[in-house]
């Protein structure tokens, strides 16, 4: 029973175009979100959270919107860098465990000049 | 190094054998986790220490599987009678106080776990 999900395995688009990863959940008991970004032979790092009392949050080129009524979140990148170029996970928490983190599968994201 | 650190960075094993796996979280967080992530897959839960004792290790999938963390720092994850379907990238994590759906966690890069 996959709790979150990320539909697209993989993303490409073009540098300087908008990135949109998107990702569904189905426990609405979760209430913060977030996305890390991996690159081959490294760990996942960090790069924006939402919590439930939100539906936006916006950290330089990064924008995560949040849709609780349809159990949704996106990832904006604009405007998108090769740098971008990685595995990005999708990441949720219910709030009585925060510290139990249920990733999506990913979706590989290509920034091609 | 100021990162989590986690030896070794691959391990291959015959199924049946013992194996070991270390994470060195960075210096002063409080909080350990380990993730296992098999391929094709997010990671995957496995269990979370809040300084020396098991906070919740509720994903961790049978009792082949250990991990302790006996000063509050380094942990070793415990893997008996390895399995093929236990080959995997383990994956540790840290963060200051806990709290992942909160704050932010640091991942180390994983060790590749190969059963033949």
């Amino acid at each position: 029973d996959q709790q979150v999900k990320q539909n697209s395995p993989s993303l490409s688009v073009q540098e300087g175009r908008i990135s949109i990863l998107n990702c569904d959940y189905t426990n609405s008991m979760f209430d913060y979100f977030l996305w890390y970004k991996k690159y081959p032979a490294e760990g996942p790092t960090f790069l924006i959270s939402i919590s439930s009392i939100k539906d936006k949050n916006e950290d330089g080129r990064f924008t995560v919107f949040l849709n609780k009524s349809a159990k949704h979140l996106s990832l904006h990148i604009v405007p998108s860098q090769p740098g971008d170029s990685a595995v990005y996970f999708c990441a949720a928490a219910p709030s009585y465990n925060t510290d139990k983190l249920i990733f999506g599968t990913g979706t590989r994201l290509q920034v091609f000049p | 190094g100021a990162g989590v650190s986690q030896t070794p960075s691959n391990k291959v094993t015959e199924k049946g054998k013992y194996v070991e796996l270390r994470c060195d979280p960075i210096s002063g967080h409080t909080a350990l986790y380990w993730y296992r992530q098999s391929l094709g897959q997010g990671p995957e839960f496995l269990i979370y220490f809040q300084g020396t004792g098991a906070a919740d290790d509720s994903g961790l999938p049978n009792d082949r599987f250990f991990a302790v963390r006996p000063e509050g720092s380094v942990s070793t994850l415990k893997i008996q009678r390895t399995e093929r379907g236990d080959s995997a990238v383990y994956l540790c994590a840290s963060s200051l106080y806990g709290g992942l759906g909160r704050t932010e966690a640091f991942f180390g890069q994983g060790t590749r776990l190969t059963v033949v």
